[in-house]
């Protein structure tokens, strides 16, 4: 089955710094890349998808950016703010959605 | 729009027991949902896809006697962990596609249940 990982499992910065997030993939088949936000004991909520024909999209201080030659995509969060903190997961698919393993994001003040 | 809403959203049982947990999407219909599982600072598992009029499809590993899946309307699918024991608690969380939004692929999560097992 689909193998996804993410990476770093966890990430602290100061407000008003950027944070990255790779997640890498195994299924070539996946062409939908979306990033979710987790709060503690919340729902998973979409922050940003890509489909498979575009290389980068923005929205605001999020953007996210696909290599499908090499499987990999990544989060981007400029300006980070404490109420980002959370967990983000990389939920690559084609039919169905395999969630990463997830990222801790600590925005401290 | 695309709200989807699961009931309890808590549940304490004892072991032996049989817990029904259900998903409704509230403001579009769902040919599909899906059931996933979370343990406590997990990632999200997925257990099977529920497919309205027909049966559901389990992953690998998950006991299809266990966790039963049924997706009678285009609105509701309920799963019911049958026979359940303490290494069923965890946190079970529902998602469906909301295909009039022109995306085939976005999921909307319900708020999720948790589910203690004496």
């Amino acid at each position: 089955g689909e193998n996804v990982e993410q990476h770093p499992s966890t990430l602290s910065v100061q407000e008003g710094d950027s944070a990255v997030i790779k997640c890498t993939y195994s299924d070539s088949a996946s062409n939908y890349f979306p990033w979710y936000k987790q709060e503690l004991g919340k729902r998973p909520q979409l922050i940003i998808d890509i489909r498979s024909n575009v290389g980068e999209k923005k929205d605001q201080r999020i953007a996210v950016t696909l290599n499908k030659t090499a499987k990999h995509f990544s989060l981007h969060i400029t300006e980070t703010q404490p109420e980002d903190s959370a967990v983000y997961f990389c939920v690559p698919g084609f039919q169905k959605l395999v969630f990463g393993t997830g990222t801790r994001l600590l925005v401290s003040p | 729009g695309a709200v989807v809403s699961q009931h309890p959203s808590r549940v304490i049982c004892k072991s032996g027991t049989s817990v029904k947990i259900e998903c409704r999407s509230l403001d579009f219909q769902a040919t599909t949902m899906f059931w996933y599982r979370q343990f406590p600072k997990k990632s999200l598992m997925l257990m099977a896809t529920s497919n309205e009029g027909s049966k559901a499809t389990y992953e690998q590993g998950v006991e299809k006697d266990k966790f039963l899946i049924n997706h009678a309307s285009l609105t509701l699918s309920t799963l019911t962990v049958t026979s359940a024991h303490p290494e069923d608690s965890s946190f079970y969380i529902c998602s469906a596609r909301d295909l009039s939004r022109g995306s085939t692929d976005t999921q909307y999560f319900g708020p999720g249940t948790r589910l203690t097992v004496l």
